[in-house]
C-alpha cells in the first residue's frame, strides 16, 4: 500500500510561518489534500488539489506538490492554527484507495 | 449549510454487531460519493469504506472487508455502515464524510461517534 510520511511535530512562533511535509514516492504525480485537526473536533478540509483552498479557508493557508513532497504552508501562524494536520492522497493502484498521511502535531510556542 | 450527524456508537461486546447511520441535510445527497473514516484513540485518520452516488458500487479497506457493509437510502438522505464480528481493533471514532467525485477530497464531515469494542 502506499504510504505517506509526515513529521510528528512541529513547533512555531506566532507570526511566523509553519512549514508540513507529506513524503511519498512519486507523490508530485498524486492530488494531495490537506486537512486540520483540533482536539476533540472533526477533521477540516483546508486545501484540495494540492493548492485549491475551500471558501472560508484563511489566504494564510497554501500547498505545494512537486517529486517526492508536498507541503502544507501556514504564513503568520495564529494561537488558532495549533492542530493536528493529515495530508491524504487516492491511489487507485492502492489498497485501500485512500491514504492519510501519519498526522503532525503544530504547536503554536 | 452541510449537516452530517452520525449516530449508532456505543460499546459492545467482541464478536458483535452494531449498525452506524450518518444524517445528511444541506446539499444534494444523492448526487454525492459517502465514505467512512475511522480514528481509534489518541491515532491517525484510517478510511473505511466509500458508496457511489446510486449505491451501485462500494469498497472497503482490507481490515473491515468481509465483515462490514455499507450502503445508503437515498430517499432518507441517510448512510449506514453495518459493522459485524466487531474487534477490539474496531474500536475507533467513526465519522462519515462526503466527496464529489471517486477521486476528490473529503469536503465535510460529521462530528463522529465513537464505538468500542470491549468485553
Amino acid at each position: 500500500s502506499y504510504v505517506l510520511t509526515q513529521p510528528p511535530s512541529v513547533s512555531v512562533a506566532p507570526g511566523k510561518t509553519a512549514r508540513i511535509t507529506c513524503g511519498g514516492n512519486n507523490i508530485g504525480s498524486k492530488s494531495v489534500h490537506w486537512y486540520q485537526q483540533k482536539p476533540g473536533q472533526a477533521p477540516v478540509l483546508v486545501i484540495y488539489y494540492d493548492s485549491d483552498r475551500p471558501s472560508g479557508i484563511p489566504e494564510r493557508f497554501s500547498g505545494s506538490n512537486s517529486g517526492n513532497t508536498a507541503t502544507l504552508t501556514i504564513s503568520r501562524v495564529e494561537a488558532g492554527d495549533e492542530a493536528d494536520y493529515y495530508c491524504q492522497v487516492w491511489d487507485s493502484s492502492s489498497d485501500p484507495f485512500y491514504v492519510f498521511g501519519t498526522g503532525t502535531k503544530v504547536t503554536v510556542l | 449549510e452541510v449537516q452530517l450527524v452520525e449516530s449508532g456508537g456505543g460499546l459492545v461486546q467482541p464478536g458483535g454487531s452494531l449498525r452506524l447511520s450518518c444524517a445528511a441535510s444541506g446539499f444534494t445527497f444523492s448526487s454525492y460519493w459517502m465514505h467512512w473514516v475511522r480514528q481509534a484513540p489518541g491515532k491517525g485518520l484510517v478510511w473505511v469504506s466509500r458508496i457511489n452516488s446510486d449505491g451501485s458500487s462500494t469498497s472497503y479497506a482490507d481490515s473491515v472487508k468481509g465483515r462490514f457493509t455499507i450502503s445508503r437510502d437515498n430517499a432518507k438522505n441517510t448512510l449506514y455502515l453495518q459493522m459485524n464480528s466487531l474487534r477490539a481493533e474496531d474500536t475507533a471514532v467513526y465519522y462519515c464524510a462526503l466527496a464529489d467525485t471517486a477521486m476528490g477530497c473529503f469536503d465535510y464531515w460529521g462530528q463522529g461517534t465513537l464505538v468500542t469494542v470491549s468485553s
